[in-house]
């Protein structure tokens, strides 16, 4: 069974720290990792991973994929009140079926 | 670029009635869309994949009969909670993806439906 585990699930820091979000997976015929920040409404789309050891950067966001791991990390430096929200990891698989398996999220809180 | 529109945003029901809600692509045609619900302070769970002109596939656990999903054109699907209960009550969302989008981000979200049901 395709599984998707993020960690911590839950993360307080003050404005300023960096913090790191972790997402691990088991799925066969792995396409794509996607990272998305869900604040109250539908997810927004932050990043996708399709290559291993490739970082994608974004502003203070960054994120990169180890295929040999099976994980991938989200780096958030210089963190803001606004940066507060859940860190939802989700995996496609190749071929036919596009679903995505979502883990479970991190909530992440940036205090001031 | 590509969007995704989900109305309405938000409905209250009574329960043992019916609520339908609609998942656009607004400039793109989608085959394929999916319906997720997600609980409070949950994930989110995939439903069925809303497939234009035949069948959804619906994912394990999910009663076909009681969310039906119809999608009738290449740019709206629609998923009609039946007879709901006061645990149907959640946020559904709806993702599409855009066939031609190679810029990466091909999978798009609405915003969500809040569903209550009293």
């Amino acid at each position: 069974e395709d599984k998707v585990v993020q960690s911590p699930l839950s993360l307080v820091v003050h404005e300023g720290d960096t913090v790191t979000l972790n997402c691990s997976y088991e799925v066969t015929n792995f396409r794509s990792l996607l990272w998305y920040k869900q604040e109250k409404k539908a997810p927004t789309f932050l990043f996708m991973l399709t290559s291993s050891g490739i970082e994608k950067k974004s502003g203070r966001l960054s994120s990169i994929l180890d295929k040999k791991e099976l994980s991938s990390i989200l780096n958030i430096t210089a963190t803001q009140t606004g940066d507060s929200a859940i860190y939802l990891c989700a995996v496609e698989r190749r071929g036919g079926s596009e679903k995505l398996v979502f883990g479970k999220g991190t909530k992440l809180t940036v205090n001031p | 670029g590509a969007v995704v529109s989900q109305h309405p945003s938000r409905v209250i029901c009574k329960s043992g009635t019916s609520v339908k809600i609609e998942c656009r692509s607004l400039d793109f045609q989608a085959t394929t869309m999916f319906w997720y619900r997600q609980f409070p302070k949950k994930s989110l769970m995939l439903m069925a994949t809303s497939n234009e002109g035949s069948k959804a596939t619906y994912e394990q656990g999910v009663e076909k009969d009681k969310f039906l999903i119809n999608h009738a054109s290449l740019t709206l699907s629609t998923l009609t909670v039946t007879s709901a209960h006061p645990e149907d009550s959640s946020f559904y969302i709806c993702s599409a993806r855009d066939p031609l989008d190679r810029a990466g981000n091909t999978i798009y979200f609405g915003e969500g439906s809040w569903l209550t049901v009293v």
